[in-house]
């Protein structure tokens, strides 16, 4: 089954403990993203990668960091989290950039708490 | 499951009827335009697309309408059911810049049976 898959699902955390979130597609994607989701704000994007190695930033992309080592992983790393980083966070992937519009899948979501 | 957002705009319609949810995008040079659909507890799904050189696309039950000079987006569903009970976002795009969607606050839709 094709799909993106994110870890942990749910997270409380405290202010400074780094973390990481961690993203999978299985689907060969060039194409992965990072979005998180505020009330009021819908989805803003913080990270994408265009393939393998290759990474920049979106609109959101402060207290956060990614890497790209495979091309079916896609982690969302932070490194001091802070209580403004409480969020929804969404992993997407696709292939061929936006011409593949319809084919942009996204996670089932990690909630994160910073306390 | 998850709650996608507080204060959205709401839009109630009946079981059956047509529902009509709007959006206005905001940057002039976006040419790619995208609708998902968020069920509580789920990442978005993609419903339609349109590219700027259409000013209409119709999918299953769905039909997207565009115009440019207003930069205003609209997603039409036919015969309203249940299961289309979810926020609704619109995403905007350049094709070329990326894959940087820049995504509307979204819009509640309830059917009332």
């Amino acid at each position: 089954e094709a799909q993106v898959t994110q870890n942990p699902r749910y997270l409380i955390t405290v202010t400074g403990k780094k973390l990481t979130v961690t993203c999978s597609q299985n689907m060969n994607h060039e194409y992965m993203s990072w979005y998180r989701q505020d009330p009021g704000l819908g989805l803003r994007q913080i990270y994408y990668s265009m393939n393998v190695e290759v990474t920049d930033k979106g609109d959101v992309p402060e207290g956060y960091k990614v890497s790209r080592k495979e091309k079916r992983n896609f982690p969302l790393i932070l490194e001091s989290p802070s209580p403004n980083q409480t969020s929804l966070y969404f992993c997407a992937s696709t292939t061929r950039g936006l011409a593949g519009g319809r084919e942009q899948f996204f996670g089932p979501g990690t909630r994160l708490t910073v306390l | 499951g998850e709650s996608v957002g507080l204060h959205l705009p709401t839009l109630s319609v009946q079981e059956g009827d047509n529902s009509i949810i709007n959006c206005a995008y905001s940057n002039s040079a976006s040419d790619y335009f995208i609708w998902y659909k968020q069920e509580s507890g789920k990442g978005p799904q993609f419903i339609i697309d349109i590219r700027s050189n259409m000013d209409k696309r119709q999918g299953q039950r769905v039909t997207v309408l565009l115009n440019k000079t207003v930069k205003h987006l609209s997603l039409q569903i036919a015969a309203t059911q249940p299961g289309d009970s979810a926020v609704y976002f619109c995403a905007e795009a350049i094709t070329g810049g990326g894959n940087k969607l820049t995504f509307g606050t979204g819009t509640q839709l309830k059917v009332e049976l």
